[in-house]
C-alpha cells in the first residue's frame, strides 16, 4: 500500500525556473514531513521538513507548502540551478518513528 | 565529523548464498534505521533499532531477514539464502534519538545477486 504518493515523475526545469513537486498522504497518524534529496550514488539528505501546524516553511530558495485538510504538501524550489539537479523524495513519519517514502521525482535543471 | 558509513559499498553473490551488511552509525546516536532501495523506487523501511533492541521490524519481508546490533552501535543485516528479488540498494540511516530527529543516512550497499 503505498501511503506517500508523489508527483510528478521527472521534470525538467530551465535555470531559474521554479520547481514544482506535490505529494499527498493517507495516514492521518503522520505528523512530520521532510523531504530529501538523493544524488546518483549518494544516500539521500535532508533538505526541509515541516509539521502540520504550520502551513508554509521557507529555508532559503527551499519551500514547503502543506495543506492538511487536504492531507498535501508540496517543495517549491525558486531560482533552479543546475547543481538541483537530483532526486527527490517526500518523506512522512508520526510517532512509529520510521519513515514514508514517494517514489521520488528527477529533477533536471537545463542551462 | 563522520557520517554514517556501510560496508561494502557494494556486494555480488549467488542466489542462495549468505551476505552480512554493516552500518557504522554516527557515533553518540541511540537510534539506527534500515532501508531497502529499488531502482526507481524510494527507500522502503526495513527495521530500525533504539540502543541494542528492535524496536519495529514490521518492514523485514520474510524470515529470511535478520539484523542485529548488538552493542548499541554498529550493526549488521543478513539475508539468509538469497534472492534476485533481493537485488537492490541497501540503506543505513541514524539519529540522536528515535522519534522525528533528522535521519542521516550512510551511500548504502548496493546488493545484486546473480
Amino acid at each position: 500500500q503505498q501511503q506517500v504518493k508523489q508527483s510528478p515523475q521527472s521534470l525538467i526545469v530551465q535555470k531559474g525556473g521554479i520547481s514544482i513537486i506535490n505529494c499527498a498522504y493517507e495516514n492521518t497518524a503522520f505528523d512530520y514531513f521532510p523531504w530529501y534529496q538523493q544524488f546518483p550514488g549518494k544516500g539521500p539528505a535532508l533538505l526541509i521538513a515541516i509539521r502540520p501546524d504550520v502551513s508554509e516553511k521557507k529555508e532559503g530558495r527551499f519551500t514547503i507548502s502543506f495543506n492538511k485538510s487536504a492531507k498535501q504538501f508540496s517543495l517549491h524550489i525558486m531560482d533552479s540551478q543546475p547543481g538541483d539537479s537530483a532526486t527527490y523524495f517526500c518523506a512522512a513519519t508520526g510517532t512509529a518513528s520510521k519513515l514514508t517514502f514517494g517514489t521520488g521525482t528527477r529533477l533536471q535543471v537545463t542551462l | 565529523g563522520a557520517g554514517v558509513s556501510q560496508t561494502p559499498s557494494n556486494k555480488v553473490t549467488e542466489k542462495g548464498k549468505y551476505v552480512e551488511l554493516r552500518c557504522d552509525p554516527i557515533s553518540g546516536h541511540t537510534a539506527l534505521y534500515w532501508y531497502r532501495q529499488s531502482l526507481g523506487q524510494g527507500p522502503e523501511f526495513l527495521i530500525y533499532f533504539q540502543g541494542t533492541g528492535a524496536a519495529d521490524d514490521s518492514g523485514l519481508p520474510n524470515d529470511r531477514f535478520f539484523a542485529v546490533r548488538p552493542e548499541g552501535s554498529v550493526s549488521t543485516l543478513k539475508i539468509q539464502r538469497t534472492e534476485r528479488g533481493d537485488s537492490a540498494v541497501y540503506l543505513c540511516a541514524s539519529s540522536l534519538r528515535a522519534g522525528r530527529d533528522t535521519q542521516y543516512f550512510g551511500p548504502g550497499t548496493r546488493l545484486t545477486v546473480l
